[in-house]
């Protein structure tokens, strides 16, 4: 596609619960983020990748959220046991490999709502 | 990691004013990019100017430039001739060599007629 894709755009789920949430980056894109934004606030660092790989883990908030991209494309964020402070807005977000100052495309994110 | 600091929760500026917003950031790395990024109401994050660590001359884009201070781990956005559309949240943004992009937590920019 032309631009960073995110999938489901609105999610509501049962406290405790998976959800996954699947980001489709720009085709060529090696590099790939993910976001966490609360309402009104800032962006949290979770996750990036670089190929297949994640560099820095340190930004997931806690062993019930993990990540993982297959391919150098797709990425799918698993967030199990799901509670309340979960609810957010969570962004993708990917630029190509060559030159840190390539700008980064964010997708339109996957608003979840934990019940 | 590197970490990013906007101390303006919320500014507001006149309509055809001019505003800036601050940025301070803490890295021991020589060679990174600065941006700012805008997001309006819609949510879709918007590049408004980056910045090479590299180049000492500031980066300007239309009414948007900025003042970037190596030495003082700084780099602010000047708005010049404020537009309503300009109202959004504003994000500074550092990019390390190494790709690893972490955000500030934004400042929210009113903009009164």
């Amino acid at each position: 596609g032309a631009g960073v894709s995110q999938s489901p755009s609105n999610k509501v789920t049962e406290k405790g619960k998976d959800v996954e949430l699947r980001c489709d980056p720009i085709s060529g894109h090696t590099a790939l983020y993910w976001y966490r934004q609360s309402l009104g606030q800032g962006l949290e660092f979770l996750i990036y990748f670089q190929g297949n790989s994640a560099p820095d883990k340190s930004g997931l908030p806690s062993d019930r959220f993990s990540a993982e991209r297959t391919g150098g494309s797709v990425s799918t964020l698993t967030i199990q046991r799901t509670q309340q402070e979960d609810s957010a807005v969570y962004l993708c977000a990917s630029s190509t490999r060559q030159g840190s100052g390539n700008t980064i495309y964010f997708g339109e994110g996957s608003w979840l709502t934990v019940v | 990691a590197q970490t990013v600091t906007q101390s303006q929760p919320e500014m507001s500026v006149q309509e055809a004013e001019t505003v800036t917003l601050s940025c301070t950031y803490d890295t021991s790395e020589s060679d990174y990019y600065l941006f700012w990024y805008k997001q309006p109401p819609s949510r879709q994050m918007i590049l408004v100017i980056r910045q090479e660590a590299y180049k000492q001359q500031n980066a300007t884009e239309n009414r948007f430039s900025v003042n970037f201070q190596k030495a003082a781990k700084s780099f602010s956005l000047k708005i010049s001739d404020s537009q309503l559309g300009d109202a959004a949240m504003y994000f500074c943004a550092y990019r390390s060599a190494s790709n690893d992009m972490r955000f500030g937590a934004g400042t929210r920019l009113t903009v009164k007629p």
